[in-house]
């Protein structure tokens, strides 16, 4: 059974830095792209994020360039997003998603999310 | 980027009866290898989004054959031919061409 489970997440202040992670199992993690996707509470969904299955290609939002970097360690099954420079419109519930494949801007499994307050 | 535009906002169905979403997008989702790059997803309340259809018509695993997808180019279509009491949620049209951008969104309650 696929399982993400992030965490990180906490209240800061503007300006601050948080870092957060995601720990996969029950796939062959180094085999798959990941995904950081964000939701403001009641509101709708974000992509935030992409790296590729090796982490030689990577690529974030416009509103995140510059202050958010994603990364992943495959030998400890880890995603992780680095963030910096939090505002508060950053506020929002973080999901890490596996893609489907190597290189996929899709997702088909998602975690249950970690809550950043800015 | 893409900009997908989801009706309706929302939708009240009655049990057994079908519902309908429409997703559009702002220009052709068609990739270059030869798949479209379109998704929907369920967020059910409490719960994260879980895959519902890839790539237009494809069910995903464990998904109920009463869920379907149609479509190509830029028009898209989820249906469902019976509407259940577990189907309510907010459903979520997708593009994953290159920098994946999400429609609005369509809630779905029972009536």
């Amino acid at each position: 059974e696929v399982q993400l489970v992030e965490s990180g997440g906490a209240v800061v202040q503007p300006g601050g830095s948080l870092r957060l992670s995601c720990v996969a199992s029950g796939f062959a993690f180094k085999d798959y792209a990941m995904h950081w996707v964000r939701q403001v509470p009641g509101k709708g969904l974000e992509w935030v994020s992409f790296i590729a299955w090796d982490g030689t290609n990577a690529h974030h939002a416009a509103f995140v360039e510059g202050r958010f970097t994603i990364s992943r360690d495959n030998s400890r099954n880890s995603l992780y997003l680095q963030m910096d420079s939090l505002r508060p419109e950053d506020t929002a519930l973080y999901y890490c998603a596996k893609g489907p494949n190597r290189v996929s801007w899709a997702f088909d499994y998602w975690g249950h999310g970690t809550l950043v307050t800015v | 980027d893409v900009v997908l535009t989801q009706t309706p906002a929302s939708l009240s169905v009655a049990p057994g009866q079908p519902a309908s979403i429409s997703c559009k997008s702002s220009q052709s989702l068609l990739h270059g290898t030869g798949f479209t790059s379109l998704y929907w997803y369920v967020q059910k309340p409490g719960q994260s989004p879980r895959l519902l259809i890839y790539e237009v018509s494809n069910r995903f695993s464990g998904v109920p054959d009463r869920f379907s997808g149609s479509g190509s180019g830029t028009d898209f279509t989820l249906k469902i031919s019976r509407v259940e009491a577990e189907d309510v949620g907010v459903y979520y049209c997708m593009q994953g061409l290159h920098l994946p951008t999400f429609g609005g969104g369509t809630k779905v309650e029972i009536k």
